[in-house]
């Protein structure tokens, strides 16, 4: 069974830094990987689709990279403001299935 | 830009009633999930639904969930007869149900369920 994790759990950071968000799984089995951010009593928004033949995915200020062999991707977000306070989750798809298996997330609050 | 939308955004209900919970996938989507995230875990996957039936669930869809596509636009999820520990947020998705690969899955904002 595909079990995912975020480390950190929270990070906090001054504006304006560079910051690397990481997410394992057990099972290499998974299919492709999808990053979230969820605001507090709101929604997941779709940030970036990796998709199993792809080692990387950039949108803006965030790259996602996917290495399946050491079962890690890591969200790298460029040059952070206040408005990426979020909690960022990762979800993996495992082969043949469409289900998302989601990770506990990381909490980020960026300092003005 | 389209979106998925979910009423109502909160509901409260009696222990034993039953809830139905309703969803808007985006217009041209072919695939419909349900996920939950009960308050401080992660979020779990439920059901996915595909050309009127379902195609995934995992352990926590039992007797007591169901789902129907009742017409053209609204997706639902019911819950026969609510426990304490249905008490979550419930979040609806869909995707466009093109290859695995590349589907990706656009969340609504969530009905939040307490049971009493």
């Amino acid at each position: 069974k595909q079990e995912v994790t975020q480390i950190p759990a929270a990070l906090s950071v001054p504006e304006g830094e560079n910051l690397v968000l990481n997410c394992s799984f057990t099972d290499s089995a998974i299919y492709n990987l999808q990053w979230f951010r969820q605001d507090p009593g709101k929604g997941l928004t779709s940030l970036l689709l990796i998709q199993s033949s792809q080692r990387e995915q950039t949108s803006g200020r965030l790259n996602a990279s996917l290495d399946k062999s050491s079962g890690r991707s890591t969200l790298y977000i460029a040059a952070s403001q206040p408005g990426d306070s979020a909690t960022y989750l990762c979800a993996g798809m495992d082969t043949g299935r469409r289900a998302l298996t989601f990770g506990s997330g990381t909490r980020l609050q960026v300092q003005p | 830009e389209p979106e998925v939308t979910q009423t109502p955004s909160h509901q409260v209900t009696q222990m034993g009633q039953e809830v139905i919970l309703r969803c808007v996938p985006i217009s041209n989507h072919l695939y419909f999930y349900w996920y939950r995230q009960i308050l401080g875990q992660k979020v779990e996957f439920l059901v996915s639904f595909y050309n009127n039936e379902i195609s995934e669930k995992s352990e926590i869809f039992d007797d007591q969930f169901s789902v129907e596509r009742p017409d053209g636009s609204n997706f639902t999820l019911k819950i026969r007869s609510t426990k304490l520990e249905d008490s979550a947020m419930y979040f609806c998705a869909s995707s466009e149900g093109g290859g695995q690969d590349t589907d990706t899955q656009y969340f609504g904002p969530g009905t939040r369920l307490t049971v009493l």
